[in-house]
């Protein structure tokens, strides 16, 4: 699976957009890019994911370059229960491929 | 939908004792459960992948008879921490996923385990 690299800490005001870069270089073609967080002491929580187009939910948007090397998760309007480690992981579709996690970005957000 | 549930949350043993962790997929039949491990101020580290009705597949340098993982039913994954000791303390957190090829993994709320 393809490596990513996230920065390592970031810090963003309460109501403002949260934009989280991720780095993919060596993506390959059938693998799909996924957004986790992870909250002090709990399990990590799903975001959001995608494979090459932009996506949007309810939690957040996922902006992926047209060459798929890089992508940006934003949060619209950053609340405070937002401040969370936010993993950036890329994967590919067969059975053996996994979920492995690197550093991540820790998220503040600042009243 | 896709929930995942963990028990015991917290648990604290003696050395040399065996703990066992109870990992649920609760609305959804999960063929393959995965089990990491997570150290303070650390990442999670992907111990190995649980399948129904077959043997477990374990990460580089994590000991199958140490870790004993049983994936007995669609729904339920142990993971069994046999003759605990100290260092085995950590945050042990399972995760599971439906069977399409994209599908994301949702996690468990984790189980904090210290040995004392």
């Amino acid at each position: 699976d393809a490596k990513t690299t996230q920065p390592t800490s970031m810090d963003c005001a309460e109501g403002r957009a949260a934009n989280l870069p991720c780095n993919h270089s060596t993506i390959s073609g059938n693998e799909y890019v996924y957004w986790y967080r992870q909250i002090h002491s709990q399990g990590p929580q799903y975001i959001i994911h995608g494979l090459k187009n932009n996506e949007t939910n309810e939690m957040a948007s996922l902006i992926i370059t047209e060459d798929r090397k890089s992508s940006t998760l934003i949060l619209p309007h950053a609340t405070l229960r937002d401040t969370a480690v936010y993993y950036c992981i890329v994967r590919g579709t067969n059975t053996g491929n996994q979920f492995y996690f690197g550093t991540g970005t820790s998220l503040t957000v600042i009243p | 939908g896709a929930v995942v549930s963990q028990h015991p949350s917290w648990v604290i043993c003696k050395s040399g004792t065996s703990v066992k962790i109870e990992c649920r997929s609760l609305d959804f039949q999960a063929t393959t459960m995965f089990w990491y491990r997570q150290f303070p101020k650390q990442s999670l580290m992907l111990m190995a992948t649980s399948n129904e009705g077959s043997k477990a597949t374990y990460e580089q340098g994590v000991e199958k008879d140490k870790f004993l993982i049983n994936h007995a039913s669609l729904t339920l994954s142990t993971l069994t921490v046999t003759s605990a000791h100290p260092e085995d303390s950590s945050f042990y957190i399972c995760s599971a996923r439906g069977d399409i090829g994209n599908s994301p993994l949702h996690f468990g709320n984790g189980t904090r385990l210290t040995v004392t």
